[in-house]
Parts: C-alpha cells; structure tokens; sequence
C-alpha cells in the first residue's frame, strides 16, 4: 500500500511564527486531504487537495502530484493552532486510505 | 458542534464482549464515515456508507460490522473485543458521496476501553 510520511513529527512555536509542515506519499495518488485534531481530540477536515494551492485564512496548503509530496503552511500561528495535523490519501474513490502519523504542533503565548 | 453526534461518549467493557456504537449524521447529510484511532496504529479509515449502502471499506476487522438505518444514522458493531480494540471511533459526516469537493464533518468519538 501507499507510504505516508510526515515531517516534522513534533515542532514547537511562538505565537505569531511561521511554519511548514510536510507529507510525502510513495505512490501517485489523485487526492490528498490535511486534517488538524485538537487537544481535545476534535478531528477537523482542513484541506481537499490532490494538486496545486489552496487557502483558508491563514493556512494553506499546495500538493505537488507529480513529486509525491503535499505542504501544509501555517502563518502568524495562533495559540488555537495547536494540536496534532494529519494527512490522508487518497481522499476520492473507493481505495485504501492511508494516515499520516501526524505533526503534533505546539504553539506557545 | 460540528453536528455529528456520538453515543455513548465513554464505553469500557471487557474482553470477549459486544458494544454498539452510534452515530447521527449532520441534518441533510448522506454519507457517514467510521475512523478508529489507537496509539498502536494511529488513524484508520474504517468504513463508509452512502444512503444506506456501503460504498467503501478500510482497515475494517470481521469481529466489526456497521449499517446505515434509513433515517440515516449508523451503528458500529465490535464484537468478540480483544485489548487492542482499546481507541476512540470517531463517527464523520458529509453530504456527498466521497466527493473530492465534500467536506467531512467529524463527532467527539467515542472512547473505547476494553479491559
């Protein structure tokens, strides 16, 4: 089955900082999906993003198919950005879906 | 609220037992979709039903089965449990058939501990 690696696994962060958070897949995929779960565990369907940019507020995330790999950006974070980010593919279809282990983010005041 | 509600919230059960899980779709939503989460195997996609049909299957064991009842709310079945079906189940909802434009909109879970 397809591979999902996601990186890094753990990353801290002043409020108000930048970060970019990765996922790589081993095997073409048509669909990919970002998720964020909370720290109190709510699960939030982020981003459907099988390939180029997409933007909601201050995330956004851009899929590039043809290099196997999905980037989640996160600007000016915010102390309720914390939490841990999953990504999923693929997201269309009838085919396995495969997570990503996460990247447990911390934002600090 | 995301809409999509949960019950119960907390379950804890031994092994060898059976438990049913609920789950109520968002108002208008066909589609409900079942996840597991445990610390031994992350995140899986479990099962999905569309209208009361099964439309695609994950990581899903054979002890577990689920439905889709017609006013749409769906049950999950896990029987003969074993310690390793310890997780939280995590129930999502969305109006279309895994459409890549649809978004999913997920319960609280229910945590499931099996002792």
């Amino acid at each position: 089955g397809i591979q999902v690696e996601q990186s890094p696994p753990d990353l801290i962060l002043q409020e108000g900082a930048n970060s970019t958070l990765r996922c790589n897949f081993s095997d073409s995929v048509n669909n990919l999906q970002w998720f964020h779960q909370n720290p109190w565990g709510q699960l939030i369907n982020l981003f459907y993003i099988p390939s180029g940019t997409k933007q909601n507020g201050r995330l956004s995330a851009t899929t590039v198919a043809t290099e196997r790999y999905s980037l989640l950006y996160i600007s000016s974070s915010q102390t309720t950005d914390s939490g841990v980010y999953f990504c999923a593919v693929p997201f269309w279809g009838y085919q396995k879906v495969t997570f990503g282990i996460g990247t447990k983010l911390q934002v600090i005041p | 609220d995301s809409g999509v509600t949960q019950t119960p919230k907390h379950l804890i059960t031994a092994t060898g037992q059976r438990v049913t899980l609920r789950c109520s779709p968002r108002s208008g939503d066909l589609s409900v979709y079942w996840y597991q989460q445990s610390l031994d195997q992350g995140l899986q996609f479990l099962i999905q039903y569309y209208n009361g049909e099964e439309r695609a299957k994950g990581n899903i064991l054979e002890r577990f089965s689920a439905q889709q009842f017609p006013d749409l709310h769906s049950e999950l079945n896990l029987s003969s449990l074993e310690l390793g079906d310890s997780a939280l189940y995590f129930c999502a909802s969305s109006v279309k058939d895994r459409d890549r434009t649809d978004t999913q909109y997920f319960g609280p879970g229910t945590r499931l501990t099996v002792l």
